[in-house]
């Protein structure tokens, strides 16, 4: 089974550019989560999707922050225009959804986004 | 609101010796836990999870954590440890709502195994 894809593994931008990340979940997975790992930190989720509908973005700063799950399948995290504070790890994670069985709780990642702004 | 505090940013064992990692949680209802391990330039993967059925919960590569509701307190063990066995390690904690499950990390604790 393929795991979660991640694209691109690596970016580098100056301040104020715009930048844009990918995921493609585990397949038949619902449920979609972006994560932002900041160095030293553990993961903080920003948004959660369940097919392609927002469950939870409390936490994504909507103000330069927007991701999308067209079709309920693979997903896109933007940022624009970015700052210094965004330099982190994003990550992707998948899972069932909740009410299908226990094995549903696992969240799968993808091996992230390391951007690094200057 | 569901929380995980990990005692020790970095722990340091020899190799061979016993590995504990500590995670105290607080939550208003039964939690789900887990433990989560991430190497250099990798995602993060599940080491293993508590779902309300047994206390003591076997993981992979060896580990296991213990739940204990009156201490509330998920550490995680393992008796032996290897080099392989060096990464960072994230205990979380997990509010499942209909349909929708949401996890809070901990801060991480740095595992370094010495030969």
């Amino acid at each position: 089974e393929a795991g979660v894809a991640q694209s691109p593994r690596y970016k580098i931008i100056e301040k104020r550019q715009s930048v844009a990340f990918w995921c493609n979940p585990i397949s038949g997975h619902a449920t979609l989560y972006w994560y932002q790992q900041i160095l030293g930190q553990g993961p903080k989720l920003l948004i959660q999707f369940q097919n392609n509908g927002v469950v939870d973005d409390s936490q994504l700063p909507k103000d330069r922050f927007s991701a999308e799950r067209l079709k309920g399948v693979d997903s896109t995290l933007k940022i624009q225009p970015a700052k210094l504070e965004d330099s982190a790890v994003y990550l992707c994670a998948s899972s069932l959804e909740g009410r299908v069985s226990r094995a549903a709780y696992e969240q799968y990642f993808g091996p992230g986004t390391r951007l690094t702004v200057t | 609101a569901q929380s995980v505090t990990q005692l020790g940013s970095h722990v340091s064992v020899s190799e061979g010796a016993l590995v504990l990692l500590r995670c105290n949680y607080s939550s208003s209802v039964p939690p789900y836990l887990f433990w989560y391990v991430q190497y250099p330039n990798q995602g993060l993967q599940l080491l293993l999870k508590y779902t309300s059925a047994a206390t003591l919960v076997k993981g992979i590569n060896g580990f296991e954590a213990e739940f204990k509701k009156s201490e509330t307190s998920f550490h995680l063990t393992k008796p032996s440890a290897h080099m392989s066995d060096a990464a960072e390690y994230f205990c979380a904690v997990s509010k499942h709502r209909r349909g929708a499950q949401k996890l809070v990390f901990g801060q991480g604790t740095r595992l370094t195994i010495n030969p």
